[in-house]
Formats: C-alpha cells, structure tokens, sequence
C-alpha cells in the first residue's frame, strides 16, 4: 500500500531550469511533509519540510507548495544546478495511535541536471 | 560530529546465516528507525523505536527483529536471511517527531546469496 505517490520517477533539467517533483497523500491525518534529498553512496538528508497549515515555503532555491484540499504537494528548485543532480524523496508524517511516529516515503525521483 | 553510525557498510552473506547491522547515535535521541531501500520502492521503514524498550513494526518486519536496551544503539538483526532481503538499509534518528529531520546513516548495502 503506497500511501505517499512520487511522479516523475526520473527527470532531466537544464542547467537554470526549474526542476518539479510532485506528490500526493492518502492518509489525512498526516501532518509534516518533508523532503529529502539523497546523493549516491550517502543517506538521505533533510532538504525542506513543511505543515499543512501554510501554502508554500520557500528555502533558497527550494520551494514547497501543498495543496491540503488535493492532498498534494510538490517541490520546485528553481536554477537548478549539477550540484542539484541527485534522489529526492517526498515523505509524509503522523501520529500514529499510540504515541508513535511514522515517516512515510514516496518512490524517490533521481534529478540529472545538465550542462 | 553529530551522526548516525551504521555498520558494516557491505556485506555479502548466505542464506540462513544469522546476522546483525549495528547502529549508534550520539545525539541522545528517543526515535530510531531502520528502513530498506530497493529500486522502485523508495525507503520503507522495517521497525522503529520510540525509546529504550520501546520498538514497533513498520510496514516490512517480516524476517526482521531488533532490539533498544541502550539509548544510543538500535540493531537490526536478521535470524535466517533469504536472497529477497537483499538490499540497501539505512538507520535513522531524530528528536521527537522528527519535526527537525531525521539523521540517517550512510547505509548497508547487504547482499543474500
């Protein structure tokens, strides 16, 4: 059960270009959404995150915007660079009955941006 | 430095031959969690720890068991491997929720024949 669907799987920017990676939920009782950004050989890293309370968040060249009534969201690196070149993942988090706490990951999106 | 210690980083088994990542954390963090990682499939989280003595199954936990007797350490042990357990693990931690980021290791990349 796939509670957290990433498209595209893979994308190809020039160099400059904006890069848009998207996402959509299920489970309405998520309430953090971040994103992460994983280069080869490394784990994944905290690149932006938002709550659903707010529209956009903007970071440098990274920004999130989250629709709350389309349960979706979706990352924007404007002037996207080689260094940008990488796996983003958008993840999904709540509550759970109980206390605990539960990540949930997209299918990742592998960004080359060329020359 | 602040991090997440995963070991080993490779590791080439057979089947049925019972073995155990290790993961440490120096930030004194409550939540630790292992995911796996496979083509197509992103990170799906096998078990989580909310504190010591305290784990829970995630949505993989099948052929998996850990243990959280310290704060700082959350093994991943898997008592008979089989070749579909052939993947990329990664341990995380994080503070709470996790509101501030999850810290991950650099990951195991296991291999069953």
């Amino acid at each position: 059960q796939q509670q957290v669907k990433q498209s595209p799987q893979s994308l190809i920017v020039q160099k400059g270009g904006i890069s848009i990676i998207n996402c959509a939920y299920e489970n309405t009782a998520f309430d953090y959404f971040p994103w992460y950004q994983q280069f080869p050989g490394k784990g994944p890293a905290l690149l932006i995150a938002i709550r659903p309370d707010v529209s956009e968040k903007k970071e440098g060249r990274f920004t999130i915007s989250f629709n709350k009534s389309a349960k979706q969201f979706s990352l924007h690196i404007m002037d996207s660079q080689p260094g940008d070149s990488a796996t983003y993942f958008c993840a999904a988090s709540g509550v759970l009955t109980g206390g605990g706490n539960k990540l949930t990951f997209g299918t990742g999106t592998q960004l080359k941006v060329e020359l | 430095e602040a991090q997440v210690t995963q070991n080993p980083r490779y590791l080439i088994t057979v089947t049925g031959k019972k073995l155990t990542v290790t993961c440490s954390q120096n930030m004194n963090h409550e939540y630790m969690s292992w995911y796996r990682q496979d083509p197509g499939l992103g990170l799906r989280q096998i078990y989580y720890s909310m504190n010591v003595e305290v784990t829970d199954k995630g949505d993989v936990p099948e052929g998996y068991k850990v243990s959280r007797k310290e704060k700082r350490n959350f093994p991943l042990i898997l008592e008979s491997p089989s070749p579909n357990q052939t993947s990329l693990y990664f341990c995380a931690s994080s503070l709470g929720r996790g509101l501030s980021g999850y810290t991950f290791g650099s990951g195991t990349r296991l291999t069953v024949v």
